[in-house]
């Protein structure tokens, strides 16, 4: 069975300062690993996935999350934080084996920067 | 434009009052799926699609009931709803789930907040 976790319902960051959303996650096989995001009002775009190889992935919007296998988390960071980054932001995993397709996706984090 | 449409973006009905919420893709996608959005639960799946005739149940399907007739189209219908089905729902679709290619994120539409009175 797949699971994912988002220990952090909220949170809160200055502008400029660096972020961190964390994600855990719990598969029999590889992880396949996405990040999203859902700004007010809105629906879920996609940020960036993880796949294999390179443990850094680059997305969207200065974004990034690296994949650590040996703690079994997808952190999604970015070095300087802007105001416009507060969001609701989701993590999901989907196990490369067992035959599931479909995705997992965390509860949610909360992303408030502060001017 | 690529992109998945929900309509309607709002609606206020009452109790047991059949109604359906449409969804349509424009991307060629074969997967589809609805959730609903609820405080506290994050995103829960209701029915997904694999393909044209193929549906299968999510994590929460009680009272809900979809059909894929078309590539495009993935309709979601709530035969008798209930104030505990108020939510914010969501359709997404992406290109494929299954096998090496199947390894791709999803489009999400708008969204569509239900409120059952």
């Amino acid at each position: 069975a797949q699971s994912v976790a988002q220990p952090e319902d909220q949170v809160n960051v200055a502008e400029g300062n660096p972020l961190t959303v964390k994600c855990t996650y719990s598969v029999s096989g590889n992880p396949y690993l996405f990040w999203y995001v859902q700004y007010p009002n809105r629906g879920l775009q996609f940020l960036l996935k993880y796949i294999t190889g390179d443990n850094l992935v680059k997305g969207s919007y200065g974004f990034e999350a690296e994949f650590n296998k040996s703690q079994t988390s997808f952190h999604l960071k970015k070095p300087s934080a802007l105001v416009s980054d507060s969001a609701l932001y989701f993590c999901a995993v989907r196990d490369s084996s067992g035959g599931s397709y479909i995705p997992t996706f965390g509860r949610g984090t909360s992303l408030i920067v502060h001017p | 434009e690529a992109q998945v449409t929900q309509n309607p973006r709002y609606l206020i009905t009452v109790t047991g009052k059949k109604l359906t919420v449409t969804c349509s893709q424009n991307m060629n996608h074969e997967y589809m799926s609805w959730y609903r959005q609820d405080p506290g639960l994050g995103l829960r799946q209701i029915y997904y699609s694999m393909n044209v005739e193929v549906t299968d149940k999510g994590d929460v399907p009680e009272g809900y009931k979809v059909s894929r007739k078309e590539k495009r189209n993935f309709p979601l219908i709530l035969e008798s709803p209930s104030p505990n089905q108020t939510s914010l729902y969501f359709c997404a679709s992406s290109l494929s789930v299954r096998g090496g290619t199947g390894i791709v994120e999803q489009y999400f539409g708008p969204g569509t907040r239900l409120t059952v009175t």
